[in-house]
């Protein structure tokens, strides 16, 4: 599975966008790239998940370069309850149920 | 449609004991994937079980074993537990037409072993 590097904590106020950028320098052909957000004492949620380009859905957009070596999750106009930690993934795609591979993840704080 | 529910949602235990931890998955999931996650880190997989079979596993040793039912709820037991046990076990539910590394994760039970 491709190693991912994302930044340890972020900080950013009420409104702003934030931009969380993870590498991937070894991803596979068959790889897709997946975010989850977690908040305190919850369990992980599924945010968004790609392959190349940009994918965008109701929580968050996700910008893949053509080299797909690094992947940028966007999130509008952040408010405090977006505070919470943000898991970068790649893996492969060929089957429903692959086991998850976490980082430490990037630590959100927004303040207002 | 029920999400992921775990039970019970605390817990202490001695070093020593044994402890089961049990986990309703989501309706028309197959697949229960179960996770410990220590304090400040990110989840780590502990192993997998589809249609009742283990279908994969993680780095931990035997004393971690699971058990899927026919409902396709699961359990997870741990053997002679040790301090380090202590950590958030998180089941997460997927199959049954859910997108490859979509999950969907239950709230969690925190295993306090003393």
């Amino acid at each position: 599975l491709a190693k991912t590097t994302q930044p340890i904590s972020m900080d950013s106020y009420e409104g702003q966008e934030v931009n969380i950028t993870c590498s991937h320098n070894n991803i596979a052909t068959n790889d897709y790239i997946t975010w989850y957000q977690q908040f305190p004492s919850q369990g992980p949620r599924f945010i968004i998940q790609g392959y190349k380009t940009k994918v965008t859905n109701e929580v968050a957009s996700l910008f893949i370069p053509a080299d797909r070596k690094s992947s940028t999750l966007s999130l509008p106009r952040v408010s405090l309850s977006d505070t919470a930690v943000y898991y970068c993934l790649v893996g492969p795609s060929n089957q429903a149920g692959t086991a998850l591979i976490f980082g430490k993840g990037t630590t959100l704080s927004v303040s207002s | 449609e029920t999400g992921v529910t775990q039970s019970p949602t605390h817990l202490i235990k001695t070093r020593g004991q044994q402890v089961t931890l049990r986990c309703s998955s989501q309706s028309g999931h197959n697949t229960v994937s179960w996770y410990q996650q220590a304090l400040g880190q990110g989840p780590q997989f502990i192993f997998q079980y589809y249609r009742e079979e283990e279908n994969g596993r993680g780095n931990f040793p035997p004393r971690f074993s699971g058990l899927q039912f026919p409902n396709y709820s699961s359990e997870l037991n741990v053997n002679a537990l040790e301090l380090d046990d202590s950590a958030l076990y998180l089941c997460a539910s997927s199959g049954g037409g859910t997108a490859p590394y979509e999950q969907y994760f239950g709230p969690g039970t925190r295993l306090t072993v003393t």
